[in-house]
């Protein structure tokens, strides 16, 4: 069956302009995480959407970060006004629900020039 | 502070040699996990431990975990090329129903012919 996908898998932009970048999860997947990384380092949880339930926003690391999940399924990371430092690979997971295995996507590579 | 730390972080070592690593965790857990990520690629489910003293082993990979010492390894037995990647540990703290993964640091893993 299908895995997770995420678009684009590369995205190059210019400092200050807006990005959106998407993720699919398993279909049935409760749970969706989003997760930063940056070249050589580990991964850096930023938000937690389960089921309906408000999400857990607490790692997204400025304002300028939001991201929503329709209909409990497709997510939508965007960031605003981008910076240099923004520049990492951005992941996206599902699990069955929560605390339980999950499944990456391919990530999207993001370059903020 | 939560913390899982891995080691060592880098290991460079001949094909044909066993080596262990480690993922020493500071929070209490029932629930680790491993994933494997090859240069440019995302994380791949390695496995799922779920109980004091579970085992699993999969090729030349075998994991193990210790909830009372707060401990999980990951034996290479007889490395091969193809193992080079990095490794990573995930704790999902407890109690029960807890969801946000908190994951090692890397160990990045470089198996020489």
């Amino acid at each position: 069956g299908a895995g997770v996908s995420q678009s684009p898998s590369n995205k190059v932009t210019e400092k200050g302009k807006d990005v959106e970048l998407r993720c699919d999860p398993i279909s049935g997947h409760t749970a969706l995480y989003w997760y930063r990384q940056s070249l050589g380092q580990g991964l850096e949880f930023l938000i937690y959407f389960q089921g309906n339930s408000a999400p857990d926003k607490s790692g997204l690391p400025s304002d300028r970060f939001s991201a929503e999940r329709t209909g409990g399924s497709v997510s939508t990371l965007t960031i605003q006004r981008t910076q240099q430092e923004d520049s990492a690979v951005y992941l996206c997971a599902s699990s069955p629900d929560r605390g339980q295995e999950q499944f990456f996507g391919p990530g999207t590579r993001l370059t903020v020039l | 502070e939560l913390k899982v730390e891995q080691n060592p972080l880098f290991l460079s070592m001949q094909e044909g040699k066993n080596y262990t690593i480690y993922c020493n965790y500071s929070t209490t857990s029932d629930r680790l996990y491993w994933y494997r990520q090859d240069p440019g690629k995302s994380l791949e489910s390695l496995f799922v431990l779920l109980s004091n003293g579970a085992v699993k082993q999969e090729g030349r990979l075998m994991a193990s975990l210790d909830t009372k010492a707060r401990l999980s390894t990951l034996h290479i037995t007889a490395a091969v090329h193809d193992l080079s990647a990095t490794y990573f540990c995930a704790v999902v703290p407890s109690p029960l129903g807890a969801y946000k993964y908190i994951f090692g640091t890397g160990t990045r893993l470089k198996v020489l012919a």
